[in-house]
Formats: C-alpha cells, sequence, structure tokens
C-alpha cells in the first residue's frame, strides 16, 4: 500500500517558475524525504526533513513539513528545463517499520523551456 | 562500481518460467531493499534486508517471490512461475543505516521484468 499522496498528479509550468507540489500521509513519522525521477531512470535522493523540523532548503529546493496535518509540501524555484521528472514522497513510520520508506504516487513536473 | 547495480536491465521472459534478478549494492551498505514499481505509481516495498538477514518480507505479493542476501551484499530476487501480472520495474535499493532510523535510500536502475 502507498501512504504518501501526492498532488498534483502532474505540473506543467515554464522554465523560471516556481513548482509546488504537495503530499500527505496517513501515520506520524520519523522523517519525510523527497525523490526525483527522471523518465526511465532510478530514484534520487533530494532531501529529508525530520519530524521536528518545519522547514528545510537545499539550494533551489524548499520543503515544508506540517505533522499536524499529515502533509508536505516541495517547492523548486526558478525552474529549468531539467528539472522536468516525476517527484516523489517517502515516508517512514515511527514506533513500526522504520527502516521501510513508503512512497507516494508521484508528481510528474514539466517544465517548458 | 560506486553506484547499485541491478541486472539484468531488461528480461522477457515467458509466463511460467523462473526469472532471477540480482542486485549489487554499495559496498559497505548494511541495509538493502527491494521495490516494485509500475508505470505510474511510486515504487511498493517488497523486502528488507539488514546485512545478511531477512527482516521484513510482508510486501511479497506471494509465495512465488523469494529473496537472498546470503553473505550479507549482494542480493537475489527470485519469481517462480512467472505470471503476465509480475510485468513490473523491480528497484533495489541500498542504505548505510541499519533499523534504527530510515535514511537516504540509494536506488539502482531497475530490472525491467516483461512477462509474455
Amino acid at each position: 500500500s502507498q501512504q504518501g499522496e501526492e498532488d498534483p498528479q502532474a505540473l506543467s509550468i515554464q522554465e523560471g517558475e516556481n513548482a509546488t507540489m504537495n503530499c500527505s500521509y496517513k501515520t506520524s513519522i520519523n522523517n519525510l524525504q523527497w525523490y526525483r525521477q527522471n523518465s526511465g531512470r532510478g530514484l534520487v535522493h533530494l532531501i529529508l526533513i525530520r519530524s521536528n523540523e518545519r522547514e528545510k532548503h537545499s539550494g533551489r529546493l524548499r520543503v515544508t513539513l506540517d505533522t499536524s496535518k499529515k502533509s508536505s509540501s516541495l517547492l523548486i524555484t526558478a525552474s529549468r528545463a531539467a528539472d522536468t521528472a516525476s517527484y516523489f514522497c517517502a515516508t517512514d513510520e515511527s514506533g513500526g517499520s522504520n527502516y521501510k520508506l513508503t512512497f507516494g504516487k508521484g508528481t510528474l513536473l514539466t517544465v517548458n523551456p | 562500481g560506486a553506484g547499485v547495480s541491478q541486472s539484468p536491465r531488461y528480461k522477457v521472459t515467458k509466463r511460467g518460467q523462473d526469472v532471477a534478478l540480482r542486485c549489487d549494492p554499495i559496498s559497505g551498505h548494511v541495509s538493502l531493499y527491494w521495490y516494485r514499481q509500475a508505470l505510474g505509481q511510486g515504487p511498493e516495498f517488497l523486502t528488507y534486508f539488514n546485512y545478511e538477514a531477512q527482516q521484513d518480507k510482508s510486501g511479497l505479493p506471494n509465495d512465488r517471490f523469494s529473496a537472498e542476501r546470503p553473505e550479507g551484499s549482494i542480493s537475489t530476487l527470485t519469481i517462480q512461475r512467472t505470471e503476465q501480472r509480475d510485468s513490473a520495474m523491480y528497484r533495489c535499493a541500498s542504505s548505510f543505516r541499519n533499523r534504527a532510523n530510515t535514511g537516504e535510500l540509494f536506488f539502482g536502475e531497475g530490472s525491467r521484468l516483461t512477462v509474455l
């Protein structure tokens, strides 16, 4: 089963614009991660935010986490055509199988040049 | 190599045949995972190894699926008597963390299985 649900399922923007993707999950977590997947390739880790953190930055990426709403957002600023990919959030349950990441269905981002 | 290596990259087989998919994790990584990913979906957990011990196989769909990691390094996912519904991308990932807390996973390029 998949715990996370990304929203929107697909997003198309122009180069230079910002892209925001959201993720909702169901259980208490230790941390939440975002991964990127280029078409036909493996998943690449982008950023990890712990359950006691509210916001984290990495380059053009900004992640927020609201544990009370069980939701997270990924913001990509000043997007580039190379950012075109699917983006997945992944969570690990606190108190349970905390070695296991559960992925959402992903958001397909298209950045048009 | 520096990354997680999976083989074969593509496997086409006839229904009823057995297949073995191999994963060579990053050297020194304690944890190894198998996931399955359908088109347009996120990866779904199959099984997890901590060193050579299979700690969790709750995601394996049925008893036709099995996995091993006998020496705590290379792992093999075996599917017996394949069915068309087994067609998917099978992804292996490794991590240097143990079960204390899940860190970043490093994924391989995957093995795409097509069952005719």
